[in-house]
């Protein structure tokens, strides 16, 4: 049971730099989520997707851009890396009604230098 | 928007003594859920236990239980019996009815439990 897999699980930037964090899901889920941790935090919501080809923006966006193309993939871009984005993020999924329980992947560690 | 306050940023109990970890809310909306949800030391996010608000009956899942007190906002755990697996940053998070799963979350509390 793969469920909700991060890629990559570890990187560590340049300011200035760029990477994608790749977020896929194989339980045929709707909904798609990124969120980032920072210390003494719990989880913020940055982008999420309500289906294949439509995204959103969440509380803390600026900065990532997102894209959905296929149902099962949701990719979280940073176009110029800042020390500001250091920080833990967790993509999960869900499907509808509401209530459904929320699936968590296991976490990217991210280090902007 | 709805805010989420956990204001115990950590908590201990003994093994095998019992636990409550506190959380308020705000929110205007009259349909939503309530989560609560451990994180270990993995970073794994696990949910613990889950209250839909239309329900009055407080949710268990075996050794967790929940004080649900819609007007007052406030949705608390309990854990029975803890046991040292227990130990972990506990969040509680509110997401609203019919919307698309958007989580929001409290900044956590982390519980020791003493052996």
């Amino acid at each position: 049971n793969a469920g909700v897999t991060q890629t990559p699980k570890f990187r560590v930037l340049k300011t200035g730099q760029s990477m994608t964090l790749l977020c896929a899901q194989d339980m045929n889920h709707e909904y798609m989520y990124w969120y980032r941790q920072d210390p003494g935090m719990g989880l913020r919501l940055i982008h999420y997707s309500v289906g294949e080809g439509t995204t959103a923006k969440g509380e803390v966006p600026d900065g990532y851009n997102v894209s959905r193309l296929k149902k099962q993939n949701f990719l979280l871009g940073l176009e110029s890396a800042a020390p500001s984005q250091t920080s833990v993020y967790f993509c999960a999924s869900s499907s509808p009604p509401s209530g459904n329980t929320i699936y968590f992947g296991e976490g990217s560690w991210l280090t902007v230098v | 928007a709805q805010t989420v306050t956990q204001s115990q940023p950590e908590m201990s109990v003994q093994e095998a003594e019992t636990v409550t970890l506190s959380c308020t809310y705000d929110t205007s909306e009259s349909d939503y859920y309530l989560f609560w949800y451990k994180q270990p030391p993995s970073r794994q996010m696990i949910l613990v236990i889950r209250q839909e608000a239309y329900k009055q009956q407080n949710a268990t899942e075996n050794r967790f239980s929940v004080n649900f007190q819609k007007a007052a906002k406030s949705f608390s755990l309990k854990i029975s019996d803890s046991q040292l697996g227990d130990a972990a940053m506990y969040f509680c998070a509110y997401s609203l009815w019919g919307g698309s799963e958007k989580l929001v979350f409290g900044k956590g509390t982390k519980l020791t439990v003493n052996p």
